[in-house]
């Protein structure tokens, strides 16, 4: 049973750069949320995606945005990066909305130069 | 106020002994409450969650919810190096969707 997959795992760019990460959820799962997690901090909520919508989204700028496909695989989008979005990246998937708790993608660690 | 406070230690206890890590929220009206564990360098693993005031067990891991205190905790007995990780304490606030996540708490048990 393949859990949560996520790619790339480590990604470096420039400035100003845009990048797109990539989810595919947990077999049975239909929801999918992404997180920010800075280093000694915890999982920031970015926006959950369930049925191709964005259900809920937290405090981010629009330069975050994502999207969710007919297979409930997710992709997450930051345009015109700053050096403030180097984080770990955090995929969880879930069935009915989290209520019974997460299962973590292994997540990308992005770096912005 | 942070809507989920945790100490964020380090939390240092000797190999076989009990480890309680704790947990305060803000929301009152919050239902679905959970214990993730983070070592260094991986993701989020939920070892728990609870809805109801009381204590849950789960092998060495005890959870206990006080709604009326709006606290909540995690009891790890006989406590093993293994166990050396952040301990994330989540919630999930009325009216949404989201799990909000405290900062966590580093536990290290000394062999």
């Amino acid at each position: 049973d393949a859990g949560v997959t996520q790619s790339p795992t480590h990604l470096i760019k420039t400035r100003g750069q845009q990048v797109t990460l990539r989810c595919s959820p947990k077999s049975g799962h239909d929801t999918v949320s992404w997180y920010q997690q800075a280093l000694g901090q915890g999982p920031q909520f970015i926006f959950q995606y369930y049925e191709e919508e964005e259900r809920q989204r937290g405090n981010f700028p629009d330069r975050f945005s994502g999207h969710q496909f007919p297979n409930y695989s997710s992709e997450l989008n930051v345009n015109a990066l700053l050096l403030g979005d180097s984080a770990l990246y955090l995929c969880a998937s879930s069935a009915t909305g989290g209520y019974y708790g997460y299962t973590f993608g292994s997540g990308t660690r992005l770096t912005v130069v | 106020q942070k809507e989920v406070e945790q100490n964020s230690g380090p939390l240092s206890v000797p190999e076989g002994a009990i480890a309680s890590l704790n947990c305060t929220y803000s929301d009152r009206g919050s239902q679905s409450f959970f214990w993730y564990r983070q070592y260094s360098g991986k993701s989020p693993e939920l070892i728990m969650f609870i809805y109801s005031n009381g204590d849950k067990e789960d092998g060495r891991f005890t959870a206990q919810l006080n709604k009326a205190s709006q606290y909540v905790s995690l009891l790890i007995r006989d406590s093993q190096p293994s166990d050396s990780a952040t301990y994330l304490c989540a919630v999930i606030p009325p009216g949404g969707f989201k799990t909000i996540f405290g900062a966590g708490t580093r536990l290290f048990v000394k062999a």
